[in-house]
């Protein structure tokens, strides 16, 4: 059984165009995150999310958007795709009064 | 503005013998600090971590290190094997934030086992 999972694994598209790519955890986890792995391999964070409150990185242009149907799912929508925003994307999760995440296989997003 | 910096992009080591990775934090802000363990095409994989309250903290062949008036840790492998090749992450967090800040990165460091 896979903790975290992220779908599609590679996603190659046009710009301006809109994609989504999907996570879902089945640990229980209370809150979950996204997370940019550029070019230059910084894994950086950019969302936090449970139920009661998200918290957004301030770099992050606003095309970006996070969508949770429910706890164990966390949606990354990107609108009007750019060059930059090739990367890999990865999903994790935490329980509440945790430390350690728990990350997903990452989500490579081409952009041509 | 790196707050956790890992200098030494790869470190190649004798299978059998100690490895040691090293990790650099300038926000004092950070009070839990982690290490996880990266292979190609799959996600990053928990290791070990360590509480501002401790020195040290081990588990099996890992044990970390953390040198809080020097703002250094280091995790250290002991004895090494061939599948401890992978890239691994310092990673820092303010665990009073409650884990909204999400995890602060080092760049990595690639850990080679020769045989």
């Amino acid at each position: 059984d896979t903790a975290v999972s992220q779908t599609p694994k590679y996603l190659v598209t046009q710009m301006g165009n809109d994609k989504s790519i999907k996570c879902e955890q089945n640990l229980g986890h209370d809150t979950m995150y996204w997370y940019k792995q550029d070019s230059k391999k910084f894994l950086k964070i950019m969302f936090s999310y449970n139920n009661k409150e998200l918290i957004i990185n301030e770099t992050v242009p606003n095309r970006f958007s996070p969508k949770s149907p429910d706890k164990a799912h966390l949606n990354l929508h990107i609108n009007s795709l750019e060059l930059g925003d090739s990367a890999v994307y990865f999903c994790a999760s935490m329980r509440a009064g945790g430390y350690e995440q728990y990350f997903g296989p990452g989500t490579r997003l081409t952009v041509t | 503005d790196q707050q956790v910096k890992q200098n030494s992009p790869s470190l190649s080591v004798q299978e059998g013998r100690i490895s040691i990775l090293n990790c650099d934090y300038t926000n004092s802000m950070f009070d839990y600090f982690l290490w996880y363990k990266k292979y190609p095409a799959e996600g990053p994989t928990f290791l070990i971590s360590i509480s501002s309250i401790k020195d040290k903290n081990e588990d099996g062949r890992f044990t970390v290190f953390l040198n809080k008036s020097a703002k250094h840790l280091s995790l250290h492998i002991v004895p090494s094997q061939p599948g401890d090749s992978a890239v691994y992450f310092c990673a820092a967090t303010m665990y009073s934030g409650g884990g909204a800040d999400g995890l602060t990165f080092g760049k990595g460091t690639h850990l080679i086992i020769q045989p």
